[in-house]
């Protein structure tokens, strides 16, 4: 089993909708959560940390379920120009030091 | 500020040549990460360094080296590559466990 699991997509939503993604993580040591974006052939980008108490960063919120093991992030009245994969990534705490994990991504491309 | 650069951006090699990807950091970070990107297949850690002379295996090491002489580059060595390691790779620096921060990624094709 991967340890961090995402639906690949893509989401094809119309310009305005709301889309949630969800991303469930296997290891229950994993300490830190986040979202990035990555753009066709570029670097990934943090896009935003996820804190069990929820947090928004104007159109986009991010959540964490400890108990589910799962992280989700939703984009309300999406733009032509949030079109891109958005990753999810947990850090796993080992005694060799902190790794970042990512899962697959999830491609959105948002349509006129 | 630069932040982390990586050379070359695009290379191609024969199978069997060797190679060394050079990551460069100027943010002061302890650590720092090789990744690989395949399609499907998300980011895979190759290797990783918590600090100048130490390295340790990530996710998929076969095939690879590294070495972290100084503390702002993290090298990573191709001895004999081959067609399966056509990817694009991605270094990243961070302090501590926050602050990711990547460089713009190699592309590598091995025919």
């Amino acid at each position: 089993r991967k340890e961090v699991e995402q639906d690949p997509g893509p989401f094809n939503v119309p310009e305005g909708a709301t889309v949630a993604f969800n991303c469930t993580y296997s290891n229950s040591a994993s300490q830190s959560f986040f979202w990035y974006r990555q753009d066709c052939r570029k670097e990934p980008k943090l896009l935003m940390s996820v804190y069990s108490s929820g947090n928004e960063d104007g159109r986009f919120t991010a959540q964490l379920n400890r108990a589910s093991q799962y992280i989700s992030l939703l984009i309300r009245d999406s733009k032509l120009s949030d079109s891109a994969t958005y990753l999810c990534a947990v850090i796993i705490l080992t005694g060799g030091g902190n790794k970042l994990t990512f899962g697959t991504g999830t491609q959105l491309k948002v349509e006129l | 500020n630069a932040g982390v650069t990586q050379t070359p951006k695009f290379r191609v090699l024969k199978t069997g040549q060797s190679m060394t990807l050079l990551c460069a950091q100027d943010m002061n970070h302890e650590y720092m990460y090789w990744y690989r990107q395949d399609p499907g297949m998300g980011l895979r850690l190759i290797h990783y360094s918590v600090g100048e002379g130490t390295t340790a295996k990530g996710e998929v090491p076969d095939g690879y080296n590294v070495s972290r002489l100084k503390k702002q580059n993290f090298l990573l060595g191709l001895e004999s590559a081959a067609p399966s390691q056509t990817s694009v790779y991605f270094c990243a620096s961070s302090f501590q466990i926050y602050g990711y921060t990547f460089g713009s990624g190699t592309r590598l094709t091995v025919v």
